[in-house]
C-alpha cells in the first residue's frame, strides 16, 4: 500500500520568499506523483506531475518539484511567492492496479503568504 | 465542457435522513470517483468506478452508496445520515491511461 505524509500542516511566509512544502512517499512498486492545489472553495486542481523522464518538473506559474527516489520524497518549491500563492497544496502517489488509477493523497499544508 | 459537477453545492441534513450527491462528467471519461474532505485529514477515497456498471469501494466505503448506470453520472447516496458524516465530499473523473484527475467543485455537506 502507499502512503504519504506531508511534514508541515501549516506553511506560513512573506510575499516575494522562497517557500518548500514537503512531501515523502512510501511504495513498493514505481510510482506517479502529483501535487494539487486547493484555493478556498474550490475543489482541487493539478498543479505538476511526476511520471517519469526528469526527475524536475515544473508548473506554468513558477512552481517546482524534485522526484528523489532515493529519499523517497516529491518536495515542491518556488523561489518567490505570491499574495495569490495562498492555498492548500496536496501531495498524492498514484500506482496502477487492477487497470484502475487511485491516488492517495497526503494530509495537506496550508500555505498562507503575507504582505 | 463544463467538466465535473456537483450538485448541490450546500446541504444541512438531520441524523437519519438520505440523500443522493450528483456528480456530472461531460468529457467522456470512464474512470470516476468520490472522496470526502475534513479538516486536516485530506481526502479520503469512499468509491470509485472504472466505467458504467462497475464500482468498486475506496478506504471509507460505510454508509455510502453508489452507482454507475451511465458514463456521465456517479451519484452518492447517504442512506442513514450521521454527524460523521458532516464532510465536504468531491467528484473527480480521468480517462483511462491517464494521470490527472479533474475535480468537481464540492459539495459541502453538514448533518445535525
Amino acid at each position: 500500500a502507499q502512503s504519504v505524509t506531508q511534514l508541515d500542516s501549516q506553511v506560513p511566509v512573506f510575499e516575494e520568499a522562497p517557500v518548500e512544502l514537503r512531501c515523502n512517499y512510501s511504495s513498493s512498486v514505481s510510482v506517479y506523483l502529483f501535487w494539487y492545489v486547493q484555493y478556498p472553495n474550490q475543489g482541487l486542481q493539478l498543479l505538476l506531475k511526476y511520471l517519469s523522464g526528469s526527475t524536475l518538473v515544473e508548473s506554468i506559474n513558477g512552481f517546482e518539484a524534485e522526484f528523489n527516489k532515493s529519499q523517497t520524497s516529491f518536495h515542491l518549491r518556488k523561489p518567490s511567492v505570491h499574495i495569490s500563492d495562498t492555498a492548500e497544496y496536496f501531495c498524492a502517489v498514484g500506482t496502477t492496479q487492477g487497470g484502475s488509477e487511485k491516488l492517495v493523497f497526503g494530509k495537506g499544508t496550508k500555505l498562507t503568504v503575507n504582505p | 465542457n463544463a467538466g465535473v459537477t456537483q450538485t448541490p453545492k450546500f446541504r444541512i441534513l438531520k441524523i437519519g435522513q438520505s440523500m443522493t450527491l450528483q456528480c456530472t462528467q461531460d468529457m467522456n471519461h470512464n474512470y470516476m470517483y468520490w472522496y470526502r474532505q475534513d479538516p486536516g485529514m485530506g481526502l479520503k477515497l469512499i468509491y470509485y468506478s472504472v466505467g458504467a456498471g462497475i464500482t468498486d469501494k475506496g478506504e471509507v466505503p460505510n454508509g455510502y452508496n453508489v452507482s454507475r448506470s451511465t458514463t456521465e453520472d456517479f451519484p452518492l447516496r447517504l442512506e442513514l445520515a450521521a454527524p460523521s458524516q458532516t464532510s465536504v465530499y468531491f467528484c473527480a473523473s480521468t480517462p483511462p491511461g491517464a494521470d490527472t484527475q479533474y475535480f468537481g467543485p464540492g459539495t459541502r455537506l453538514t448533518v445535525l
